[in-house]
């Protein structure tokens, strides 16, 4: 089982629509959880650290379910500019360990 | 502006030659983190530093070396040893992890290799 595992993807939605995505992970001992976009052939970015209690900024809002080693990325009222593929990164120790990343592609 | 710094931005080399890319950030971290990513994968960990002086292999070290002999650089060499170099190579920063908070990583702009 991969450490890191995230829908396969990908996502074609229409502007405004609201998507989700999904993530898990293995090791129970993991400590911080996070999302990060990546556009094509650039560096991922750092979307948003997701914290205990669920987090949001602005369209966007992260979930975290320790019980069930699950994370959650809601966007709402996609934009085109949303088009990336969304890598899920979880810490624990000194490693990180990234998901395979799922794309979205908003349509006009 | 701080941030992380990569060069070059696109490099080709021989088959059969070593290369050096680099990586220098000015955040003041402590680690940095050398990644490869292939087209349409994710992210793969070949060396990470904590401190200066000290190194660690990750997941695909063959074929590659690094040094930290400063706190803001952290060179990655492909040696001809490396079967197959063409990728993109990501190069991070975060403060030591560990904490429960700020400690995020960062990337530079990458550099792409391509064997020729």
């Amino acid at each position: 089982r991969k450490e890191v595992e995230q829908d396969p993807g990908p996502f074609n939605v229409p502007e405004g629509a609201t998507v989700a995505f999904n993530c898990t992970y293995s090791n129970s001992a993991s400590q911080s959880f996070f999302w990060y976009r990546q556009d094509c052939r650039k560096e991922p970015k750092l979307l948003m650290s997701v914290y205990s209690s669920g987090n949001e900024d602005g369209r966007f809002t992260a979930q975290l379910n320790r019980a069930s080693q699950y994370i959650s990325l809601l966007i709402r009222d996609s934009k085109l500019s949303d088009s990336a593929t969304y890598l899920c990164v979880v810490l624990y120790g000194q490693n990180f360990v990234f998901g395979p990343g799922t794309r979205l592609s908003v349509l006009p | 502006d701080g941030g992380i710094t990569q060069s070059p931005k696109y490099l080709f080399r021989k088959e059969g030659q070593n290369v050096t890319l680099s990586c220098e950030q000015n955040l003041n971290h402590d680690a940095m983190y050398w990644y490869r990513q292939d087209p349409g994968q994710g992210l793969r960990l070949i060396y990470y530093s904590q401190i200066v002086n000290d190194f660690q292999k990750g997941d695909i070290a063959e074929g590659y070396s690094v040094s930290r002999e400063k706190k803001e650089s952290f060179p990655l060499t492909v040696t001809s040893a490396q079967k197959n170099p063409t990728a993109f190579y990501l190069c991070a920063s975060s403060i030591v992890p560990g904490l429960s908070y700020g400690n995020e990583q960062f990337f530079g702009p990458g550099t792409r290799l391509t064997v020729l």
